[in-house]
């Protein structure tokens, strides 16, 4: 089974404060992908990888970078937290065309 | 870009009956995944569906590509089915571009 390993379930950080959220897949997957997802919004990319150290805007990249060091491993780095990216953060992984698989999301709050 | 829309939005069922939810797409798509995601907020890939039918157990889906529509069939539901359920589709090929979701049909399975 695939498995999309998010560090933290809950967080909560101030305004102003630097943010990492780390996502480790274990099947050797090409594509990483992070998602946020808000009541009325749906799920909207932010940033997505199809390969080490390369990076690719999705539909809302404002106020986030990402790192991409190692296949398995993708963060999403909130450069200065801000109240309106409390949202719960989803990371997926695939291989090519094939099957979409999530993690277990990370409830972010700033306060 | 693509605009993918899922109806009903609201669904409320008694246990034991079927159900049919339907996913339009306004564009031609590579590929088409079903998804659903569980009370505590688990995004779990039900198919991989980008033409034809495929079925698991009660659950089975249909992919008209030609016409833009996909269908998600559900028999004989469980309170376990409850939840959300996201039909994605990715229109520019290679997987690596990131799903665009609909905005989910919500369901709710009564005992």
């Amino acid at each position: 089974d695939v498995k999309v390993t998010q560090s933290s379930r809950y967080l909560v950080k101030r305004t102003g404060e630097k943010v990492f959220l780390e996502c480790v897949q274990d099947m050797d997957h090409e594509n990483m992908f992070w998602y946020r997802q808000d009541p009325g919004l749906g799920l909207r990319l932010i940033y997505f990888s199809y390969d080490v150290k390369m990076k690719e805007k999705g539909d809302i990249p404002e106020g986030y970078s990402v790192s991409r060091e190692k296949k398995e491993r993708f963060s999403l780095i909130l450069e200065s937290a801000s109240t309106n990216q409390t949202s719960m953060y989803l990371c997926a992984s695939n291989g090519g065309n094939s099957p979409l698989h999530f993690g277990n999301g990370t409830r972010l709050t700033v306060t | 870009g693509i605009q993918v829309e899922q109806s009903p939005p609201d669904l409320i069922l008694q246990e034991g009956a079927n159900s049919t939810l339907r996913c339009n797409f306004s564009d031609s798509v590579n590929n088409l995944q079903w998804f659903h995601q569980n009370p505590w907020g688990q995004l779990i890939n039900l198919f991989y569906i980008p033409s034809g039918t495929k079925q698991n157990g009660r659950l089975s889906a249909t992919t008209v590509a030609t016409e833009r529509y996909s269908l998600l069939y559900i028999s004989s539901s469980q309170t376990t089915d409850s939840g959300v359920y996201f039909c994605a589709v990715d229109y520019s090929g290679g997987g690596a571009d990131g799903l665009t979701f609909g905005k989910g049909t919500h369901l709710i399975i009564q005992p």
